[in-house]
C-alpha cells in the first residue's frame, strides 16, 4: 500500500527556520516524482514544486522558487520541504504527494498534510 | 501561467440526482486535466486524470469529458458522502501545474 506519513504539526515564529517532511512507503521511492502543495487557511490548492529523488532534479513554482527548497533522501525515502527564514504568509497546511508520470502531471497519492502556524 | 476557473463556486443538489461542475481553462490543456475531491480535514484524492480516466477505486457514478478549454466532472446519483469541494487541475503548462479555486459541494 502506497503511503506517505508527513511530519506533525509546526508553530513557529516569523524569522526562524523550518524543515519538514514525507516519508514514503509502499513502493520505489526513486521512481516517482514527490510534489508540494500549499494550502493556505480556507483557500485552494497551490502546486509549488516537485523533485525526482532519484538524481534531485528540481522544479519549482516562481511563486515558490528562492523561498523554499525542496530536497529528498533516497536512504531514508524520505522528501523534504525547508524554509530558512519563515514568514507569517507561510502559515498553511503542506502536503506532499507522489506524481506518477512526472515532472508535472496528476497526483495520485497524498500525504495527510503539515499544519504549518507562523506568528510572533 | 494557465488560469483555470471553476463554476458555479457552490452547488447545492439532492440526494440522488446529477450534479454537474464545470471547468475551464484560460488557453487549451489538451486532455491534461485532472480532477480531486476535498472533504473537510482530508487531503485531496484523486477522481478522475486525462480529463476521463477514473483513479483506481473511484465509483463509476463520476465521469469526466471534455477537453481543450471546458471539461466538466458529473457526479451521478448523488449521495450525502459526496459533500467536498472540487478542484480542477491543469498539467498541459509548467511550472506550475494550476489549480481551479474549487467547487463546493453541498448535498441537501
Amino acid at each position: 500500500e502506497v503511503q506517505l506519513v508527513q511530519s506533525g504539526t509546526e508553530v513557529k515564529k516569523p524569522g526562524e527556520s523550518l524543515k519538514i517532511s514525507c516519508k514514503a512507503s509502499g513502493y520505489s521511492f526513486s521512481d516517482y516524482w514527490i510534489a508540494w502543495v500549499r494550502q493556505m487557511p480556507g483557500k485552494g490548492l497551490e502546486w509549488m514544486g516537485i523533485i525526482y529523488p532519484d538524481d534531485s532534479d528540481t522544479t519549482y513554482s516562481p511563486s515558490f522558487e528562492g523561498h523554499v527548497t525542496i530536497s529528498a533522501d533516497k536512504s531514508t525515502s524520505t522528501a523534504y520541504l525547508q524554509w530558512r527564514s519563515l514568514k507569517a504568509s507561510d502559515t498553511a497546511i503542506y502536503f506532499c504527494a507522489r506524481d506518477p508520470h512526472g515532472p508535472a502531471a496528476f497526483l495520485d497519492y497524498w500525504g495527510h498534510g503539515t499544519l504549518v502556524t507562523v506568528s510572533s | 501561467e494557465i488560469v483555470m476557473t471553476q463554476s458555479p463556486a457552490t452547488l447545492s443538489v439532492s440526494p440522488g440526482e446529477r450534479a454537474t461542475l464545470s471547468c475551464r481553462a484560460s488557453q487549451s490543456v489538451s486532455s491534461n486535466l485532472a480532477w480531486y475531491q476535498q472533504k473537510p480535514g482530508q487531503a485531496p484524492r484523486l477522481l478522475i486524470k486525462r480529463a476521463s480516466a477514473r483513479a483506481t477505486g473511484i465509483p463509476a457514478r463520476f465521469s469526466g469529458s471534455g477537453s481543450g478549454t471546458e471539461f466538466a466532472l458529473t457526479i451521478s446519483s448523488l449521495q450525502s458522502e459526496d459533500s467536498a469541494v472540487y478542484y480542477c487541475q491543469q498539467y498541459k503548462n509548467w511550472p506550475p501545474t494550476t489549480f481551479g479555486q474549487g467547487t463546493r459541494l453541498e448535498i441537501k
